[in-house]
């Protein structure tokens, strides 16, 4: 099956330093790469989409220039979160599809903490 | 734009009984609609994905159904047992870009 490897799985940064999460799809190429954010005891919301060797699609209400997005090739995707706060704590997960394919597989998320 | 709602948001039942998870969308033209177990602190885990063309896909004691003139989906737990445990997510994907939008799910207790 499709394999997709985010990391770290966790980290712990001070506030206004930045922070880069990968996110590796495995055994297949990914065209598409989604980021998702789950704040507690809440459901995922996509933070935007990515194309490779293009820039990505932010959704409303979602900082470009603070989470910057780069799917420089077909099997790697990363976010970097900068100058992060302790609001951005958060759990981040990618998830990757090919373009004939219609599922999308997903990492196995990143637990941001700023302290 | 879609919306994703799941019904109930907690439940809690015995072991061995058969139980039923709700989802609900506001737009048919639904791209796939799967469903994801999400276990506390943890990733997500796909259990069953249905396309637009289909009805229903089953794995195991896992029944799913699609029904998109109404906006329904249901996944149906057959035999519950303790390590059923966790949050189910529904998400539907759009025809477009293919991205899930999440429903807020159901937290799910099965009583030993």
């Amino acid at each position: 099956g499709a394999v997709v490897s985010q990391h770290p799985s966790w980290v712990i940064c001070k506030s206004g330093t930045s922070v880069k999460i990968e996110c590796r799809s495995l055994d297949f190429q990914a065209t598409t790469m989604f980021w998702y954010r789950q704040f507690p005891k809440q459901s995922l919301m996509l933070m935007a989409t990515s194309n490779e060797g293009s820039k990505a699609t932010y959704e409303q209400g979602v900082e470009k220039d603070k989470f910057l997005i780069n799917h420089a090739s077909l099997t790697l995707s990363t976010l970097t979160v900068t100058s992060a706060h302790p609001e951005d704590s958060s759990f981040y997960i990618c998830s990757a599809r090919v373009k004939q394919k219609t599922e999308a597989f997903f990492g196995q998320g990143t637990r941001l903490t700023v302290v | 734009k879609q919306e994703v709602t799941q019904i109930p948001a907690a439940l809690s039942v015995p072991e061995g009984e058969n139980l039923v998870l709700n989802c609900s969308f506001t737009d048919s033209a639904i791209y796939n609609l799967q469903w994801f177990r999400q276990d506390p602190g943890k990733g997500l885990t796909s259990l069953l994905l249905i396309q637009s063309s289909q009805r229903e896909q089953t794995s195991g004691r896992l029944n799913a159904s699609l029904d998109k003139s109404s906006g329904r989906s249901t996944l149906y737990i057959a035999a519950s047992q303790p390590g059923d445990s966790a949050t189910y997510l529904c998400a539907g994907g759009d025809t477009g870009r293919r991205a899930l939008t999440f429903g807020s799910g159901t937290r799910l207790q099965v009583q030993p």
